[in-house]
Order: C-alpha cells, then sequence, then structure tokens
C-alpha cells in the first residue's frame, strides 16, 4: 500500500518557471523525503526533512512540512530542462529507514 | 553514479519460473533495500537486509527472498513468477539501517 499521495499527478511548465508539488501521508513519522527519478531508473534523493522541521532549503529546492495536516510540499524554483523526471515523496515508518513511497508527481519543463 | 550497480539491466522469463537479480553495494555500505516498481506507481519496500540478516521486510509473499553476502553485495530471488511480477527492481545501500540509501540503476524484468 502507498503511504503518501502526490498531487498532482502531472505539471508541465515552461523553463523559468517555478514548480510545486505536494504530498500528503497518513500516519505519523520520523522524516519525509524527496526523491527524483529519471526515465524509469534510478531514484536520486533530493533533500530529507524531519518531523520537527518546518522548512528545508537545498539550492533551488524549497520543501515544508506540516505534521497538523500530514503534509508537504517540494517548490523547485527556476526550472530547467534538465529537471524534468517524476518527483517522490517517501515516508520512513519505522527505524531502519524502510521508505514507503508515493505515486510521484511527473514534471516535464519545457525549453 | 551513486557506486551501487545492479544486474542484468533487463531480463525476461516466463511465468513459474525462477529469477535471481544482483545488487553491488557502494563501497562500505553494510544495509541493502529492495524495492518494487510497477509501471507508473511509486516503489514498494520488500525487504532489507543489514550484515547479512533480514532486518525488516514488506508485504510480499514467501516467494520473495534475499539473501546478502559478507561482502555486503546481496540478491533478490523471486519463485514461481507471476505476471504481476513484472516490474523494475531497485535496490539500495546504505551505511546502516537508519542511513541515507543510495539507489542503483535498477533491473527491469518482464514476466510473460
Amino acid at each position: 500500500s502507498q503511504q503518501g499521495e502526490e498531487d498532482p499527478q502531472a505539471l508541465s511548465i515552461q523553463e523559468g518557471e517555478n514548480a510545486t508539488m505536494n504530498c500528503s501521508y497518513k500516519t505519523s513519522i520520523n522524516n519525509l523525503q524527496w526523491y527524483r527519478q529519471n526515465s524509469g531508473r534510478g531514484l536520486v534523493h533530493l533533500i530529507l526533512i524531519r518531523s520537527n522541521e518546518r522548512e528545508k532549503h537545498s539550492g533551488r529546492l524549497r520543501v515544508t512540512l506540516d505534521t497538523s495536516k500530514k503534509s508537504s510540499s517540494l517548490l523547485i524554483t527556476a526550472s530547467r530542462a534538465a529537471d524534468t523526471a517524476s518527483y517522490f515523496c517517501a515516508t520512513d515508518l519505522e527505524y531502519g529507514n524502510k521508505l514507503v513511497f508515493g505515486a510521484g508527481t511527473i514534471l516535464r519543463v519545457k525549453s | 553514479e551513486t557506486g551501487v550497480t545492479q544486474s542484468p539491466t533487463h531480463l525476461i522469463k516466463t511465468r513459474g519460473q525462477q529469477v535471481t537479480l544482483r545488487c553491488s553495494s557502494q563501497s562500505g555500505h553494510n544495509t541493502v533495500s529492495w524495492y518494487q516498481q510497477a509501471l507508473g506507481q511509486g516503489p514498494q519496500f520488500i525487504f532489507q537486509y543489514y550484515r547479512e540478516e533480514e532486518n525488516g521486510r514488506g508485504n510480499f509473499p514467501p516467494r520473495f527472498s534475499g539473501l546478502q553476502f559478507p561482502n555486503y553485495s546481496s540478491e533478490l530471488n523471486v519463485n514461481a513468477l507471476e505476471l504481476d511480477d513484472s516490474a523494475l527492481y531497485l535496490c539500495a545501500s546504505s551505511l546502516a539501517p537508519n542511513f541515507e540509501q543510495y539507489f542503483g540503476p535498477g533491473t527491469r524484468l518482464t514476466v510473460t
């Protein structure tokens, strides 16, 4: 079963615009992570936010976490064609980083 | 590149057959996790191995089994293949169970 649900399922924007993806989850978490996947291949870890954090930045990425609403958002600023990929949120339900992923958001950045 | 490698890249099997997928961990990593990703879905956790012992299992039947070797490389075995086993199989290694996971490129399994 999938713990998280990403919204929207697909997003198409122009290069230079910002992209926002949302993730909702069902149960209490230790942390929430965002991953990128290009063309159905391996996942690349983008950022981790712990349950006691509200916001985190990494380069052009900004992640927020609202544990009261059980939701997170990933903002990619000044998007580039190379950002075209699928983006997944994943939660860690128990010790050992056994990740539970959502279904993902497909982002297409048009140049 | 994460340093995690998987073989083979692609594989086609017939329903009822058995398959073995292999994963070579990043140097120094003693933990390996396996995930199944069906087309259009997010990855689902199969199981994790830590220092050659199973360290947690997801909601997969016993015909999915694994091994971790002394050099911390790992195998995923699936018996009595079913059509629904067609998926991308990802392994991820980490320094320890609660550390960041580094994913390999995956093995694409097609069951006909």
